[in-house]
């Protein structure tokens, strides 16, 4: 499989309890993104990459949160200290980031976080 | 302000029945109108890029149109297995804002 792989799937932790979501993207692909996701909405944009560096973040993405992605290859998210509003869907995306199709992005299955 | 709103919240058909699923959008930077399929606990699908006004593209039982203001999602004699809910989503600058979809449901 070719698309772009998120692990680990599900994560169930503790508030104040750090955690970690890599995405691995599409192989060719140069940009990659995360998006958050709540029930009932669409995702929201967080970050992205193009290669290894953060071109973006958005005003969502808070202090205790740091992304990287050494290399321009895979990503990693990590959450420090986390909260119960940080509940969500984690969706990693990946685009060529050259040619028409620049800009089409192929989302991951997701990291389901829960913080109890 | 970006905006993505989309209508209805929630759509259900008969098998067969033809119906369009609308996207609406402020205008200002657009890079691109594009359409995704998202089934319970996976991620978006990709569907369709559009880019500018007049465009359309076709896939299987979806047909997706895109005027200056508005794009809209066709599906012609849907299934069962159609039923997902559909988001839309602009391009701006390099990041996409998401509607918050219609979730579709056919009934066999």
């Amino acid at each position: 499989d070719t698309g772009v792989s998120q692990n680990p799937r599900h994560k169930i932790t503790k508030r104040g309890q750090n955690v970690t979501f890599r995405c691995d993207p599409i192989s060719e692909h140069n940009r990659l993104y995360w998006y958050r996701q709540t029930l009932g909405q669409g995702p929201e944009f967080l970050t992205y990459f193009q290669n290894e560096a953060q071109l973006e973040k958005s005003r969502l993405l808070s202090d205790r949160f740091s992304a990287e992605r050494p290399k321009g290859s895979f990503s990693t998210l990590e959450i420090q200290r986390t909260e119960q509003g940080d509940s969500a869907m984690y969706l990693c995306a990946s685009s060529p980031g050259s040619g028409r199709s620049y800009n089409e992005q192929f989302f991951g299955p997701g990291t389901r976080l829960t913080v109890l | 302000e970006d905006q993505v709103t989309q209508s209805p919240e929630a759509l259900r058909l008969q098998e067969g029945e033809s119906s369009s699923l609308n996207c609406s959008y402020t205008v200002s930077g657009l890079r691109g109108l594009f359409w995704y399929r998202q089934d319970p606990g996976k991620g978006p699908e990709f569907l369709f890029t559009l880019y500018s006004a007049g465009e359309e593209k076709e896939k299987e039982r979806l047909k997706a149109t895109l005027t200056k203001k508005e794009s809209f999602l066709h599906i012609t004699a849907p299934k069962p297995e159609d039923s997902a809910t559909y988001l839309c989503a602009r391009g701006i600058r390099e990041k996409l804002t998401f509607g918050t979809g219609t979730r579709l449901t056919i009934i066999p």
